[in-house]
């Protein structure tokens, strides 16, 4: 049975620092692997979404990378800004079912 | 595209109350869920529909749920009689896919509370 995990379950850094968010998952068979953000009170946003042929998908600041023999993706982070704040969530398709994190919930501290 | 929109944004109702939570989702996608977020559960899918059909319902709770989608632009997940548990944001999302999801799309939810 896929398991997902994201730690830490929180994270607070600097403004302007670069960070890795981390998502692992125990069944290497997936389809594809997309993350998301969410805000307060508010709905999920997808940012990437990596087929599992592929390695790694960048959009602005963000790369998020894929090794499915590892079972691990990271979301990169460059140059972080307090609107960055969110709590960061992965999900991988695996057996045509979207099995999800619990998320990772990100501060930048001005 | 506006996006995935739900109704009513908020919804408080006493207990033994029919709730019907609305979804419209983008235009084109062919695949729509319901989920439901908690702080203790975090997110749960309760159905998943292709092409209008549902393909998935094993995560509804109870028979005191139920869905709908009549047509490609219009879901409605129905609670009767609610219950104080049930309190929590219902999302809507859709994508365009078949059996492999594609990218995502949520609406903003609805906060259900049942007092």
């Amino acid at each position: 049975k896929q398991e997902v995990t994201q730690i830490p379950a929180a994270l607070s850094v600097p403004e302007g620092e670069n960070l890795v968010l981390n998502c692992s998952f125990t069944d290497s068979a997936i389809y594809n692997l997309q993350w998301f953000r969410q805000d307060p009170g508010k709905g999920l946003t997808s940012l990437l979404l990596i087929q599992s042929s592929q390695r790694e998908q960048t959009s602005g600041r963000l790369n998020a990378s894929l090794d499915k023999s590892s079972g691990r993706s990271t979301l990169y982070i460059a140059a972080s800004q307090p609107g960055d704040s969110a709590t960061y969530l992965c999900a991988v398709d695996s057996n045509y079912q979207l099995i999800w994190g619990a998320g990772t919930k990100l501060i930048i501290k001005p | 595209d506006a996006g995935v929109i739900q109704s009513p944004r908020h919804e408080v109702t006493e207990m033994g109350q029919e709730v019907t939570l609305r979804c419209k989702p983008i235009s084109g996608h062919n695949s729509l869920f319901w989920y439901r977020q908690t702080m203790m559960r975090g997110l749960e899918l309760l159905i998943y529909f292709n092409n209008n059909v549902p393909i998935d319902d094993s995560g509804m709770p109870e028979d005191r749920f139920s869905a709908k989608m009549p047509n490609a632009s219009f879901s409605t997940l129905k609670i009767q009689p609610s219950e104080p548990r049930d309190s929590a944001v219902y999302f809507c999302a859709s994508s365009f896919g078949g059996r492999v999801t594609g990218e995502l799309f949520f609406g903003e939810g609805s906060r259900l509370t049942v007092l």
